[in-house]
């Protein structure tokens, strides 16, 4: 597709279990963003990729939190040992080299619920 | 990068020119400001950036006072389908980390 593709648009998760969320890019985009907004609340930046470069982690709130970008391309979201506070919309965005540095295009988000 | 203050809420008329204030008083000369909106239950949407010059593109018109210290996006004619959360962002040229506030809610009404 044109934008930037997130799945599941739904989780819904026992307390404890581990979760995947993927983020597909936008072709070409070098840059790749996670952040997390709960209910009624603001976006929080998680972790940056650009590039080959070492990703910027420093959003992440626990060590239950992990992302990889394989190939420069399609990034994971893991959450481990999922709490109740994590209930949240995880939103990917991507921007592309040589384009305006603050200009994201962002998913429709992953809505993630522990129960 | 600068902090920047918006009102929580305002309405406004469908048809008519919505003007969304942002106070960036400490911005440095190298932030530029960003306004990104946020439909319900949608991933936020880029509008407009500028730095010291106003700016027009298809969506909205950005005034940037000539001191920088705020600014205000302009919808030319506000629809319903503008209503949404607006974000006014001052990010540094070589930043790439953008900070969302709590930003305007803005109602559209018919």
């Amino acid at each position: 597709g044109a934008g930037v593709s997130q799945s599941p648009s739904n989780k819904v998760t026992e307390k404890g279990k581990d979760v995947e969320l993927r983020c597909d890019p936008i072709s070409g985009h070098t840059a790749l963003y996670w952040y997390r907004q709960s209910l009624g609340q603001g976006l929080e930046f998680l972790i940056y990729f650009q590039g080959n470069s070492a990703p910027d982690k420093s959003g992440l709130p626990s060590d239950r939190f992990s992302a990889e970008r394989t190939g420069g391309s399609v990034s994971t979201l893991t959450i481990q040992r999922t709490q109740q506070e994590d209930s949240a919309v995880y939103l990917c965005a991507s921007s592309q080299a040589g384009g305006i540095t603050g200009e994201l295009f962002f998913g429709e988000g992953s809505r993630l619920t522990v129960l | 990068d600068a902090k920047t203050t918006q009102p929580p809420s305002m309405d406004c008329a469908e048809g008519r020119a919505a003007n969304l204030p942002c106070n960036h008083s400490t911005i440095s000369g190298n932030e530029y400001v960003y306004w990104y909106r946020q439909i319900h239950s949608q991933g936020p949407q880029y509008i407009i950036h500028g730095l010291k010059n106003n700016e027009t593109n298809e969506m909205a018109s950005l005034i940037i006072t000539e001191d920088r210290k705020s600014s205000t996006l302009i919808l030319p004619h506000a629809t319903l389908r503008d209503t949404a959360v607006y974000y006014c962002i001052a990010l540094r040229g070589d930043d790439y980390k953008l900070s969302f506030g709590a930003g305007t809610t803005v109602t559209v009404r018919a």
